[in-house]
């Protein structure tokens, strides 16, 4: 089945440093999404991707839809300690209007 | 986006016991999801649930551990049955965008730990 892999797993930064985390699959998707989750919340939409090379940004945060349609990047500048949380990359099935996701990247921010 | 609530938001339970559920939306929802997410894991997806229908189960997941209800369009619930530790997660709900939106926005969760 389609499957994300999602990298890396884990970050460890200095607050104030750019992100850059990336997710890829086998299969094409039609639609890239970047959800955030924080300890005791569920997953917050924070980009949707609809065009291959479409780049969109929200605030300080980026992510483009590779042209192949199999990845896509999320990239966080000047990162505040807010950004901690776990982000997860996520696409809908082809042919069923439900989603997989990818692993998550876990981001630590020491200030 | 729609305004999604889960109740409990955590609980704590014993094993052999069954814990409901519930979903409610602020706003009118063809499709709902029920998602497990194991510790320290991604999101798994339990199943679709649609209003007037059965809920649909994906692979791994079977009506009698995870019986889901969805009355009306505003509201579903989902049953943990004969609970096991194993099944300690947060189990989310979440609702589609709009029709045909591949979005999905998600409630708070429920945390429930199996002693």
């Amino acid at each position: 089945g389609q499957q994300l892999n999602q990298s890396p797993q884990s970050m460890f930064i200095q607050e104030g440093e750019d992100v850059s985390m990336n997710c890829t699959s086998s299969s094409i998707f039609n639609t890239w999404l970047w959800y955030k989750q924080e300890p005791g919340e569920g997953p917050v939409l924070l980009i949707a991707l609809y065009k291959a090379g479409e780049l969109t940004s929200n605030g300080r945060l980026t992510a483009q839809f590779g042209i192949t349609r199999k990845d896509s990047f999320l990239n966080i500048s000047a990162s505040i300690p807010s950004d901690v949380g776990i982000y997860f990359c996520a696409g809908p099935i082809q042919g069923a209007q439900k989603l997989v996701f990818g692993q998550g990247t876990r981001l630590t921010i020491n200030p | 986006s729609a305004v999604i609530s889960q109740k409990p938001s955590r609980d704590i339970c014993q094993r052999g016991t069954s814990l409901t559920i519930q979903c409610q939306v602020d706003s009118q929802v063809t499709m709902m999801f029920w998602y497990r997410q194991q510790p320290g894991q991604s999101l798994t997806l339990i199943a679709t649930a649609n209003q007037g229908s059965e809920a649909t189960y994906e692979s791994g997941f079977v009506i009698d551990k995870f019986p889901i209800s969805r009355p009306n369009l505003t509201f579903s619930t989902l049953t943990v049955s004969n609970m096991s530790p194993e099944d300690s997660s947060i189990y989310l709900c979440s609702v589609q965008g709009g029709t045909g939106s591949d979005e999905q926005f998600f409630g708070p969760g429920t945390r429930l730990t199996v002693l």
